[in-house]
């Protein structure tokens, strides 16, 4: 069966450090991944889309970047946090190119900015 | 991208049935039309898809119209634990998964 791996659960950075959260996913091959972010009391918003190894599409300009190293690894990083990137980080994979399957999301990470 | 509209909330009372609608007028023929839920500090869970015609599982039904341009969730009874943030989304598989403003529901014991 297909799982998704998400880490860590809680994190607490002083503004300025750099981040590093890791998705990985088992059961499956070529999946889609993506990141998500959702602000406190805001909606979810796509930050990353991969279709690929090395395929990533930006969907929001930031400070912010993502990396395919692995066909089921998907890596978000900042080099210097801003208090603006506190937030939920969810994880989420799909089948390529099937419309008719549903998407799994991770556990998410809550991030706080200090 | 194709775009859905949803009301902003919705109040059900506790063992009712609730049909949330959903808007969706420019579907294209790979669209699917899947609905997931958000509850309360957790990421999305998924509900339910459809491309043409009425699907059930055993969370809930969905109710797609002829032209595909509206569909409806029905929750066939609705518990505290449904109380949550439902998305309605256009997928094909060949586009990225995009979350809307989703419908607020709240369940009334």
């Amino acid at each position: 069966s297909q799982t998704i791996h998400q880490w860590p659960a809680t994190l607490v950075q002083p503004v300025g450090s750099p981040l590093s959260l890791e998705c990985t996913v088992e059961g499956t091959s070529n999946p889609n991944l993506y990141w998500y972010r959702q602000a406190a009391g805001r909606g979810l918003q796509l930050l990353f889309y991969s279709v690929g190894i090395g395929q990533i599409s930006s969907e929001v300009p930031q400070n912010l970047s993502a990396s395919r190293p692995q066909d089921r690894q998907f890596i978000l990083s900042s080099k210097k946090l801003l208090l603006s990137d506190s937030g939920f980080y969810l994880c989420a994979w799909s089948v390529h190119s099937e419309g008719n399957t549903e998407a799994f999301f991770g556990q998410g990470t809550r991030l706080t900015v200090v | 991208d194709a775009k859905t509209t949803q009301p902003n909330s919705m109040e059900s009372n506790e063992e009712e049935p609730v049909h949330l609608p959903c808007n969706h007028s420019t579907i294209s023929g790979t669209d699917y039309i899947h609905w997931y839920r958000q509850l309360p500090s957790q990421g999305p869970e998924y509900v339910i898809h459809g491309l043409t015609s009425n699907v059930n599982n055993r969370m809930a039904s969905l109710a797609i119209a002829e032209d595909r341009k509206s569909s409806t969730l029905i929750l066939h009874r609705a518990t505290l634990r449904d109380a949550a943030v439902y998305y309605c989304i256009l997928y094909s598989g060949n586009t990225p998964l995009v979350f809307g403003k989703g419908t607020r529901l709240s369940v009334i014991a």
